[in-house]
């Protein structure tokens, strides 16, 4: 299995415009996950889905993020407008119910974000 | 407010020598706990973990162990290896049907040659 794919791996842009961040979660997993790391907070759960239903969006900053499902193995976490805080590295993780491991997480590489 | 911690930004060990990484957390609901080993440029992937009612768990040179009562847990390496260099992250967990962990801000481990 390939594992969890995110694009793009980096990500520069302006402050204001768009930015679209996407993830393939691996297959048969039914829990995605996305994720912000920065050197003062860590690791922050933004938001998780279950069989492509938002469960827990309360780990979202602002109104300016959006995260989206449309299918079992497609997600994007959009930024609009972007701002120069939002600069961080996006994961995003999947999980099996009832996998191998009690709640393992698999993580994607990141995408690193750096909004000027 | 953080819920899981780690105080330790930072930790050098000389290879070979024990590596001890520590984790506080606040909310005594939770049951289950991870630890994630971070590579630059990669995603953090899982290395062991430990549910409350247990206070050790052991996988080769890793062991975890959790005191309930003071609400901390740490993470022994022994022996400490170069290739055990990275960002480690503790995680908490409580079920409720969300598998949604709360991580720490990491420790990054430097295991010197």
């Amino acid at each position: 299995d390939a594992g969890v794919i995110q694009s793009p791996r980096h990500e520069v842009t302006e402050m204001g415009q768009e930015v679209t961040l996407r993830c393939k979660p691996i297959s048969g997993h039914d829990y995605l996950f996305w994720y912000r790391q920065t050197m003062m907070r860590g690791l922050e759960l933004l938001i998780y889905f279950n069989n492509n239903v938002p469960i827990d969006d309360s780990g979202m900053p602002e109104d300016r993020f959006s995260a989206k499902m449309p299918n079992a193995s497609f997600s994007t976490l959009k930024i609009q407008p972007s701002e120069p805080r939002d600069s961080a590295v996006y994961f995003c993780a999947s999980s099996l119910r009832g996998g191998t491991t009690y709640n393992e997480q698999f993580f994607g590489p990141g995408t690193r974000l750096t909004v000027l | 407010d953080q819920q899981v911690k780690q105080n330790s930004p930072s930790l050098s060990v000389q290879e070979g020598r024990i590596s001890i990484l520590n984790c506080d957390y606040t909310n005594s609901m939770f049951d289950y706990f991870l630890w994630y080993k971070k590579y630059p440029a990669e995603g953090p992937t899982f290395l062991i973990s430990i549910s409350s009612i247990k206070d050790k768990n052991e996988d080769g040179r890793f062991t975890v162990f959790l005191n309930k009562s003071a609400k901390h847990l740490s993470l022994h390496i022994v022996p400490s290896q170069p290739g055990d260099s990275a960002v480690y992250f503790c995680a908490a967990s409580r079920y409720s049907g969300t598998y949604k962990y709360i991580f720490g801000t990491g420790t990054r481990l430097k295991v010197l040659a």
